[in-house]
């Protein structure tokens, strides 16, 4: 079975600040990894996704993130945020059952950036 | 479409009374997936068809819930008699597979609200 577990509920950062969204991961294979962000009211926009070509992604919008299997971590960063990036982040896996994939995503519970000026 | 196309936005029912949500996946997209977002950020996976066959339905209610992906028609998620604890926003997403690391596409969500 997977589970995600996002560390940090709110974020609060100033603009022009790094940002440092946590994640750690449980799966029993090698996981596809996905972060998505959500604006109100709207649907979830894919920021990256992990393929295991590469440990360290790169997604839209200047964001990247870290796949780190010791740690179990696909922590989300930013260089430098910006008042746009104010929305709520999910950190997601998608679900194989001894190495085959059913599609089915686990989300974790969210992290909501709040970007000050 | 470019896009996962979702219909009503905003559909609101008195308890008791059938609720129907309309999904139109991306052209080309292979399958299709319905989730449940409950208390604005709780996730809960309900259930995927590949085509019009369904593939995994491990979380919906065994009862009173119900979907279809029919050919040529937007795929469709219907609750019967439903109850207050359906509030919910629905999202529907797609993709063209579930194998490696292809994405889901969501489109911007159904809220259902029953009084």
């Amino acid at each position: 079975a997977q589970s995600v577990t996002q560390l940090d509920s709110h974020v609060s950062v100033s603009e022009g600040t790094p940002v440092l969204l946590r994640c750690n991961y449980s799966s029993s294979y090698s996981p596809s990894l996905f972060w998505y962000v959500q604006h109100p009211n709207k649907g979830l926009q894919l920021l990256l996704k992990y393929t295991s070509a590469a440990t360290l992604v790169k997604g839209i919008n200047g964001f990247e993130a870290e796949f780190k299997k010791s740690e179990t971590s696909f922590h989300l960063t930013k260089p430098s945020a910006h008042m746009s990036d104010a929305a709520e982040y999910f950190c997601v896996v998608s679900a194989s059952f001894g190495g085959t994939s059913y599609g089915k995503l686990t989300f974790g519970q969210g992290t909501i950036l709040t970007v000050h000026p | 479409g470019e896009e996962v196309a979702q219909t009503p936005k905003h559909l609101v029912r008195g308890e008791g009374q059938k609720a129907k949500l309309y999904c139109a996946p991306i052209k080309g997209h292979s399958y299709v997936f319905w989730y449940q977002q409950v208390l604005k950020n709780e996730f809960k996976f309900l259930i995927s068809f590949q085509n019009e066959n369904v593939f995994d339905e491990t979380g919906m209610p065994k009862e009173r819930f119900s979907a279809k992906c029919l050919p040529n028609s937007p795929c469709s998620l219907e609750i019967q008699a439903t109850k207050l604890e359906d509030s919910a926003v629905y999202f529907c997403a797609s993709s063209q597979s579930i194998v490696g690391a292809r994405p889901q596409h969501f489109g911007d969500g159904t809220r259902l609200s029953i009084l």
